[in-house]
């Protein structure tokens, strides 16, 4: 079964400061890995979808990066602001079955 | 595109009776997950919907729950003589099948609170 990791499960920092989430799972053999931001009480927003056979994904201020075969997904959000606090979570979907894996989550505080 | 609704957004129960969620997905989205997050936790997978079929259930679908998907649109997820374990927020998402990229978009949960 796909464990799925997050690390760290808490973080805070300062605005305007660039940072980097971490995500990993057990079993490399994954169709594709997709970033949500949840707000508390909420439901999930896509933020990013890296497909495989893909490195790495941008939008704005996002960059999610995958290395399939150390089971290792990272995001990077640069030039934090106080609107960006959210939980984080990513979730992967393995090449057979309908099923997503999802971690626990980071927790993001930016402080203005 | 509305996007994924869900209704109600928040259901108070007592222990014992039955509830029912229901999901409207994304009008063109053929594909529909049903997920349960209880605090702290990522959503835990529950079940999947191609079109009107039901192709994938979680061993966490004890016999009290019954999802189903009349007409391959909206969605209902049914718990029955509800416990108080089963507190939790519900989520729907749906995604396109002919897009191969399986993207879910998520609507916005059911919180249940079972007293």
């Amino acid at each position: 079964k796909q464990e799925v990791t997050q690390i760290p499960a808490a973080l805070s920092v300062p605005e305007g400061e660039n940072l980097v989430l971490n995500c990993s799972f057990t079993d490399s053999a994954i169709y594709n890995l997709q970033w949500f931001r949840q707000d508390p009480g909420k439901g999930l927003t896509s933020l990013l979808l890296i497909q495989s056979s893909q490195r790495e994904q941008t939008s704005g201020r996002l960059n999610a990066s995958l290395d399939k075969s150390s089971g290792r997904s990272t995001l990077y959000i640069a030039a934090s602001q106080p609107g960006d606090s959210a939980t984080y979570l990513c979730a992967v979907k393995p090449n057979t079955g309908n099923q997503f894996y999802f971690g626990t989550g980071t927790s993001l505080t930016v402080i203005p | 595109d509305t996007g994924v609704s869900q209704n109600p957004r928040h259901k108070i129960t007592k222990r014992g009776q039955n509830v029912t969620f229901r999901c409207d997905p994304i009008s063109e989205h053929n594909r529909l997950y049903w997920y349960r997050q209880t605090l702290g936790q990522g959503p835990e997978f529950l079940t999947y919907f191609q079109n009107e079929a039901q192709l994938e259930k979680s061993r966490l679908l004890s016999d009290r729950f019954s999802a189903e998907r009349p007409k391959g649109s909206f969605s209902t997820l049914e718990i029955q003589r509800t416990e108080q374990g089963d507190s939790a927020m519900y989520l729907c998402a749906s995604s396109l099948y002919q897009s191969r990229s399986y993207e879910q978009y998520f609507g916005p949960g059911t919180r249940l609170t079972v007293t």
